[in-house]
């Protein structure tokens, strides 16, 4: 079964500064990939997705995510943080258009002055 | 608007209650799923249905139960077997169709049992 590992729990960084988190799966085919945001309390909002073509993909709020197949990954970047951003970022897989998602552990996004 | 539909969003039970959580979706959506979410764990799938009439456990189905009577309404029943009902449920519907197809998801319904 497919698994994805979110190594980091909690990131707090600078508002201003850049940001990347952590994203690495396992399946031995490349799945579909997902980021996700959670505010608290509420439910979770696409922040974008890759199934083919581009390994770079730009999704919403100026977010990009880059697949590498070699290393099974999917990172999440953003240059310049703003304390908006500030949230629970999920990563997903699905082995198909048709399967559920399989979530990571989420990381805790905290944005400070 | 279309969208996911979760009612209500906060909800209290006393222990040994079954309690019934309301998701529909306007969407026109073939496929319903629902999700635990607790701190730390990420989320995780309790069933899912991809069609009227038929749907499949997920990963910890023990202690919930379902029905898909038709396509907009998915409610989920957290029932006196279920050990540890206190958490967030989620609600999400996607097409089915096609490559890529992202899950839209609800608002959530919290519940919380005493």
């Amino acid at each position: 079964a497919q698994s994805v590992t979110q190594p980091d729990i909690h990131i707090t960084v600078s508002e201003g500064a850049s940001l990347e988190l952590r994203c690495n799966y396992s399946y031995g085919a490349t799945p579909y990939l997902f980021w996700y945001v959670q505010s608290p309390g509420q439910g979770l909002q696409l922040l974008l997705k890759y199934f083919s073509g581009d390994t770079l993909v730009q999704g919403i709020k100026g977010f990009e995510a880059e697949f590498k197949r070699s290393q099974s990954s999917f990172n999440l970047r953003k240059p310049s943080v703003h304390w908006s951003d500030a949230a629970e970022y999920f990563c997903a897989v699905a082995i198909s258009g048709n399967t559920p998602l399989v979530f990571g552990k989420g990381t805790r996004l905290s944005v400070i002055a | 608007d279309g969208g996911i539909t979760q009612s209500p969003k906060y909800l209290f039970r006393k222990e040994g209650q079954n309690v019934t959580l309301s998701c529909e979706q306007n969407l026109n959506h073939d496929a319903m799923y629902w999700y635990r979410q607790d701190p730390g764990q990420g989320l995780r799938l309790i069933y899912y249905s991809q069609i009227v009439n038929d749907f499949q456990k997920g990963d910890i189905a023990e202690g919930y139960s379902v029905s898909r009577e038709k396509k907009e309404s998915f409610p989920l029943t957290v029932t006196s077997a279920q050990k540890n009902p206190t958490a967030f449920y989620l609600c999400a519907s996607n097409p089915r169709q096609g490559a890529g197809t992202e899950a839209f998801f609800g608002q959530g319904t919290r519940l919380t049992v005493v």
